[in-house]
């Protein structure tokens, strides 16, 4: 069974430009939550969606948005970026069968490097 | 969120066992403890969960206190491979999985 899928997985921007991280989840998985980790803060939870619908957000700056597919796949996005945005991000799937017992499944996340 | 107090770091050697500690006085009766590990240039995986009872499972034991304002994760033998942040997290159903700093833990050959 293929894992989960983030793509690109390296990329570079400079400040001010826009960028969209796409993330596949596990085939049958319909929950999909985003996380930014940085060396400072550790791993923050940016998002959650489920059958397209944002289900619970984290503490970020309205520049950080999401959306989920029909087909379950996500893409996140930040705009006007800022250098502190330079992060790794990532994607976890889950069946959600039951939140309190469901087990993610992270992707090998987008190391993004703003410039 | 119920919040968890992990140490910053740990140390063990190669084929000994690993007691993992964490403390969550403020858990409530529906969290779900759960542990999560990242090996280096990895994305965090599912380790175990467990609510009140202990678990096994092939990776790793979890120990939970009678009343459940902490917890163990045991590692039999310690391998160089199990050298990652071990992350413990509280959940139920209304909230999202929030990681907290975790515990980096060397494996000594």
């Amino acid at each position: 069974k293929a894992g989960v899928t983030q793509t690109p997985r390296y990329l570079i921007k400079t400040r001010g430009q826009q960028v969209t991280l796409s993330c596949s989840p596990i085939s049958g998985h319909r929950s999909v939550s985003w996380y930014q980790q940085t060396p400072g803060q550790g791993l923050q939870f940016l998002f959650e969606y489920f059958s397209e619908t944002q289900r619970n957000k984290g503490n970020f700056p309205g520049r950080f948005s999401g959306r989920q597919f029909s087909n379950s796949r996500s893409e996140m996005n930040v705009s006007t970026l800022e250098l502190g945005d330079s992060a790794l991000y990532l994607c976890a799937s889950s069946f959600d069968s039951d939140r309190a017992t469901g087990e993610l499944f992270f992707g090998e996340g987008s190391r993004l490097t703003v410039l | 969120d119920a919040k968890t107090t992990q140490p910053n770091s740990m140390e063990s050697n190669e084929e000994e066992p690993v007691h993992l500690p964490c403390n969550h006085s403020t858990i409530s009766g529906t969290d779900y403890i759960h542990w999560y590990r990242q090996l280096p240039s990895q994305g965090p995986e599912y380790v175990i969960h467990g609510l009140t009872s202990n678990v096994n499972n092939r990776m790793a034991s979890l120990a939970i206190a009678e009343d459940r304002k902490s917890s163990t994760l045991i590692l039999h033998r310690a391998t160089l491979r199990d050298a990652a942040v071990y992350y413990c997290i509280l959940r139920d159903r209304g909230n999202d999985m929030r990681f907290g700093a975790g515990t980096r833990l060397t494996v000594k050959p």
